[in-house]
């Protein structure tokens, strides 16, 4: 059954620094999503991506984040200077379409920024 | 910005037990989605509803949809070990390009 498929599976990283996340949608999907989820806390929308642009993005997605889709399979969450708070779960999702679509998620990359 | 309240956050009953988990916004959305997630990993899909007033079965789970679109519930007849995890709720909104997650209920069915 396809999947979605994220590498690493976990990053340490120091404050300050930039992390690239990766992510390898279910192959005939079009829709691409990023959610994280803080420690205890709830699974949060960040972006979805559509058409090589972004379709929406959250109020937590801001100048530091960065998302591309940088050859046909990959697609990546770029944190340009990481912060102690950056540390989270990050999910990957994708879907064939909008709306009542299933989005399949991958297993996450766990983040953590000291 | 629409939220979604989830209750109860825990919820531990014995195996034979039949429990119901809520989903509520003061928000409308286009669909509700459930999802189970086990520890370390990503969020899967159960179901989703769609209409006001839907009702979906999934073996000895009932999903709902509220007549007005804000509101879900999930009820599970006679628990079994095997159900226990968590649960989340998600609503997504008109474009259907984000999905706004419930804080969870961690259900334990002890045998």
């Amino acid at each position: 059954e396809p999947e979605v498929t994220q590498t690493p599976s976990h990053q340490v990283t120091q404050m300050g620094q930039e992390v690239i996340l990766r992510c390898v949608p279910i192959s005939n999907h079009l829709y691409f999503y990023w959610y994280r989820q803080i420690l205890g806390q709830k699974v949060e929308f960040l972006v979805s991506f559509y058409n090589n642009e972004i379709s929406e993005k959250s109020e937590i997605f801001d100048d530091q984040f960065s998302v591309e889709r940088p050859d046909g399979s990959n697609f990546t969450l770029k944190i340009r200077s990481t912060k102690l708070e950056d540390s989270a779960m990050y999910f990957c999702a994708s879907s064939e379409a909008l709306r009542w679509q299933t989005q399949y998620f991958g297993p996450g990359t766990r983040l953590l920024v000291l | 910005t629409q939220l979604l309240e989830q209750s109860p956050q825990f919820l531990s009953i014995q195996e034979g037990e039949n429990l119901t988990v809520y989903c509520n916004s003061s928000s409308v959305f286009s669909s509700l989605q459930w999802y189970r997630q086990e520890p370390g990993e990503g969020p899967v899909l159960l179901v989703t509803v769609v209409t006001g007033g839907e009702v979906k079965k999934l073996k000895r789970l009932t999903f709902q949809f509220g007549d007005a679109r804000k509101d879900s519930s999930l009820h599970i007849t006679a628990a079994q070990p095997g159900d226990t995890g968590l649960y989340l709720c998600a609503g997504v909104n008109n474009a259907g390009n984000m999905l706004t997650f419930g804080g969870g209920t961690r259900l334990m069915v002890k045998p």
